[in-house]
């Protein structure tokens, strides 16, 4: 059971343009979602967060949208750099099952010069 | 900039031994995590441990695995007899709170390979 999931295994875009990643879950329970950037051979590194009372955050080129009747979110990078080329782990967890977070599968993220 | 250490970075074993993989958390930190990456699968939560004790666990983490904090400082998965489907990259994390309300600091993750 997927409870989080990233549809888009990989995406290409421009450096300079926008890149928009999204997460879908299906756990009505999970109130906190997280964004989660990883390098080959490193851990994933925290981006952004978003609590289910909110339904934007923005910190810098990063904004999280969410929508909860959807049960979507989604990553907004703008603009994009060669630089943010890695992987997007879109993450999940509950205040009442807090300490664990439940990770998608994951989109590679390619920004081309 | 603190950050999460983990050793070592590659370890290979045979089916059957035990395996210990280390972890020093930010000093600070309160909460600690082991999760894991089998090859091109997702992260998946193994364990969180709080206050000297395990707080939560998945499926995944059976009487096979156990978690430790011996000193002040390390944090270390145990593997009693690994098993080939064992063999993934083992990230430990710690937070300064529950991670419903904060973020997870992930170390570079141990290779473990069963052979």
């Amino acid at each position: 059971d997927q409870q989080v999931k990233q549809n888009s295994p990989s995406l290409s875009v421009q450096e300079g343009r926008i890149s928009i990643l999204n997460c879908d879950y299906t756990n009505s329970m999970f109130d906190y979602f997280l964004w989660y950037k990883k390098y080959p051979a490193e851990g994933p590194t925290f981006l952004i967060s978003i609590s289910s009372i909110k339904d934007k955050n923005e910190d810098g080129r990063f904004t999280v949208f969410l929508n909860k009747s959807a049960k979507h979110l989604s990553l907004h990078i703008v603009p994009s750099q060669p630089g943010d080329s890695a992987v997007y782990f879109c993450a999940a967890t509950t205040n009442t099952n807090a300490g664990k977070s439940t990770f998608g599968d994951g989109t590679t993220l390619t920004v081309k010069p | 900039e603190p950050e999460v250490t983990q050793t070592p970075s590659h370890q290979v074993t045979q089916m059957g031994q035990e395996v210990i993989l280390r972890c020093v958390p930010i000093s600070n930190h309160l909460y600690f995590y082991w999760y894991r990456q089998i090859l091109g699968q997702k992260v998946e939560f193994l364990v969180s441990f709080y206050n000297n004790e395990i707080s939560e666990k998945s499926e995944i983490f059976d009487d096979q695995f156990s978690v430790e904090r011996p000193d002040g400082s390390n944090f270390t998965l145990k593997i009693r007899s690994t098993k080939l489907e064992d063999s993934a990259m083992y990230f430990c994390a710690s937070s300064e709170a529950l991670a419903g309300v904060g973020e997870l600091f992930f170390g570079e993750g141990s290779r473990l390979t069963v052979l």
